[in-house]
């Protein structure tokens, strides 16, 4: 079985500052992938970060970075320089090679403050 | 072209009713999902389309139908739905079945209101 948890339901943070986000996860797979998606009010779900599992070095995405601990499954995204369009519900979600689903954690709603 | 197309945005339909929610895409993807959204919930996996068969039925109650007629279309018929069935349906694609690397892209969601 696959379980990815959020355990920050609403978070905030100062325009230009940075903020880091969450997850943990559960897998017995050798073989899977993270993902952070983001959805605004307009309701859209967009990539925002992807990382395999079998590589070592975090994913980054212009501001966008990720922590991955694979050995406490854990994959936080930090998003530096925020701005207000990064207000949005953050799905972290996990899929796998003998699967073809996208387990999603309960999410994150960021709030930028100007 | 990297977009999953839904329509209709919206939809309000009586408990009697029968109608369908289309998505599109021409990507090539080969995997094809529907999801239901509640408000400020994760998306719940209904069903999945491998090479246009169906792989997953998450237990989905029977007055939802998926219907996919070919490697780009996927449709939702819905009849006899209940209030608690509105909710946002979100579709989405991805490349290959079975390989979780990539990515999935939704579309933009058919807000769907049952009265």
């Amino acid at each position: 079985a696959q379980t990815v948890t959020q355990s920050q339901p609403e978070m905030s943070v100062q325009e230009a500052e940075t903020v880091t986000l969450s997850c943990t996860y559960d897998t017995s797979e050798n073989n899977y992938y993270l993902f952070w998606y983001k959805q605004p009010p307009s309701r859209q779900m967009i990539l925002v970060i992807r990382q395999e599992a079998y590589k070592q070095q975090n994913a980054t995405e212009n501001r966008f970075s990720v922590n991955f601990q694979k050995a406490a499954k854990s994959f936080s995204l930090k998003i530096s320089d925020s701005q207000l369009g990064d207000t949005a519900m953050y799905f972290c979600a996990l899929n796998s090679n003998t699967g073809n689903q996208f387990y999603f954690g309960t999410g994150t709603s960021l709030t930028v403050i100007p | 072209d990297t977009e999953v197309t839904q329509t209709p945005k919206h939809l309000v339909m009586g408990m009697t009713n029968k109608k369908s929610l289309k998505c599109e895409q021409h990507m090539g993807h080969r995997a094809m999902y529907w999801y239901k959204q509640k408000a400020k919930k994760p998306p719940e996996l209904m069903f999945v389309y491998s090479y246009e068969k169906l792989s997953i039925n998450e237990s989905v109650p029977s007055r939802f139908s998926p219907e996919c007629p070919n490697s780009s279309l996927l449709n939702l018929h819905l009849h006899a739905l209940q209030p608690e069935d509105s909710a946002l349906y979100l579709c989405a694609s991805s490349q290959t079945p079975g390989q979780g690397n990539t990515e999935a892209f939704f579309g933009q969601g058919t807000r769907l209101t049952v009265v």
